[in-house]
């Protein structure tokens, strides 16, 4: 199975800030990672998928970029409502795996 | 618009089975596949396997073969997993997903069902 890390587990941000998430994969899958958030007793919720196409709905600070093992996801301006747990999700191969998430607390 | 409604909490007995449900509504049942997620508390996600609604086919993680049963009845538009032998590491709550193709994104999520597997 393909091993995503997730780097790093926590991070600390103030409002305003750009942060960025990364996701290391333990072999090539191109494009094919998509990037999740998960609030508090929420469902995850697609906000990005193949590393950088948006989707419809999601708000244009959150941004994806990478291929082959590197991928990043970033929010541009962070605001309250984005604090959650960030999951990236590889579907090149099978099984399809999930990194085990980045927590963003506020500082 | 889409949406994918779960079944409701369950408390079960470790040995026994549980089938929960994903209803689905605002589009037609067999554009979609339906996928089910595990996420035990404070962890990750883990991805037990799909259905494609309209041909009934299946797909399972190997780690979830003999754990996990998933159909589907195109009639109420609801997918069903059923767990069976169950004991305390299937605790946890279970997301259906729906997705476009196989290797897509996860573009819909039900509410997750939490599992309960306590004597």
């Amino acid at each position: 199975d393909i091993l995503l890390t997730q780097s790093p587990a926590i991070l600390s941000v103030s409002p305003g800030e750009r942060v960025s998430f990364s996701c290391r994969a333990s072999q090539s899958i191109g494009t094919s990672i998509h990037w999740y958030q998960q609030r508090t007793n929420g469902s995850p919720r697609l906000l990005i998928k193949y590393a950088s196409e948006s989707i419809s709905g999601i708000p244009s600070r959150f941004s994806g970029s990478g291929s082959g093992t590197d991928f990043t996801l970033s929010i541009n301006s962070v605001e309250s409502e984005d604090i959650a747990d960030y999951y990236c999700q590889q579907s090149n191969s099978w099984p399809t795996t999930f990194g085990a998430g980045t927590k963003l607390e506020l500082k | 618009q889409v949406q994918l409604q779960q079944s409701g909490a369950e408390l079960v007995r470790p040995g026994t089975s549980v089938k929960v449900s994903c209803k689905a509504s605002g589009y037609a049942f067999t554009n979609y596949l339906i996928e089910w997620v595990k996420q035990r508390p404070g962890q990750g996600l883990e991805w037990i396997g799909v259905i494609n609604p309209g041909s009934g086919g299946t797909n399972y993680n190997e780690k979830f073969k003999g754990k996990a049963t998933l159909t589907a009845d195109k009639s109420s538009s609801t997918a069903y997993m059923q767990l069976s032998s169950l004991t305390s590491d299937d605790s946890a709550v279970y997301f259906c997903a729906g997705g476009n193709y196989a290797g897509s994104a996860m573009d819909y999520w039900g509410q997750g069902t939490s599992v309960t597997v306590s004597s």
